[in-house]
């Protein structure tokens, strides 16, 4: 069946450090892919998504570019804040749209200062 | 923005007996809203798609029996945890689906998420 298997956290940062966060997946068909963050305390927001094979997802400095050939879409973001420590979570949809959403188990940052 | 906003964000239960979460749409009308769960080191799951007016349509292997799902309104759904036991303790969230107009996308807003033990 269709998987999102990411990277285990937690992640300790300094700030202005680079982030990756590992995120590969399973799937049938021609999945989009997302990623999403929750702040602490509140819901999941969106972050970015990409829905084609080497588009790529951008938002508040992260990226992610949808790799087919590797199955991956790793979030990247070149210099972390603290206020960017939250619980991400990488996610795809077989059905083109954000609906059934199929998530990783979430990978939560902490950005010390 | 919109928002959705779930209640409560946590509750402890004891065993055998029911609890029920809201997941509300704060400024727009859902006719469609979304149950996960989580549990320990797990990923969300879908549990179910709740539709306004009708029965809601759940994943395999999620006794609808069990979760009762309610979305008797355009704002509101509800998730009711029949005769709760220690192992439904986890973390539940709901999403809520804001129609698109004209060319724009549908959009996927997500709740707070409610924690539940049941002791």
């Amino acid at each position: 069946g269709d998987s999102v298997t990411q990277m285990e956290g937690p992640v300790t940062l300094s700030e202005e450090a680079f982030l990756t966060i590992n995120c590969t997946y399973t799937a049938t068909g021609y999945p989009s892919l997302f990623w999403y963050v929750q702040y602490p305390g509140e819901g999941l927001q969106l972050l970015l998504k990409a829905t084609k094979a080497d588009d790529k997802g951008s938002n508040k400095g992260f990226e992610a570019t949808y790799r087919k050939e590797t199955t991956s879409f790793h979030l990247e973001k070149g210099s972390v804040q603290v206020s960017d420590s939250a619980v991400y979570f990488c996610a795809l949809s077989v059905q083109g749209g954000s609906e059934k959403l199929v998530f990783g188990k979430g990978t939560k940052l902490t950005v010390n200062p | 923005g919109a928002v959705v906003s779930q209640h409560p964000s946590r509750v402890i239960c004891k065993s055998g007996t029911s609890v029920k979460i809201e997941c509300r749409s704060l400024d727009f009308q859902a006719t469609t809203m979304f149950w996960y769960r989580q549990f320990p080191k797990q990923s969300l799951m879908l549990m179910a798609t709740s539709n306004e007016g009708s029965k809601a349509t759940y994943e395999q292997g999620v006794e609808k029996d069990k979760f009762l799902i309610n979305h008797a309104s355009l704002t509101l759904s509800t998730l009711t945890v029949t005769s709760a036991h220690p192992e439904d303790s986890s973390f539940y969230i709901c999403s809520a689906r804001q129609l698109g107009t004209g060319v724009s996308q549908d959009t996927i807003y997500f709740g707070e998420g409610s924690w539940l033990t049941v002791v």
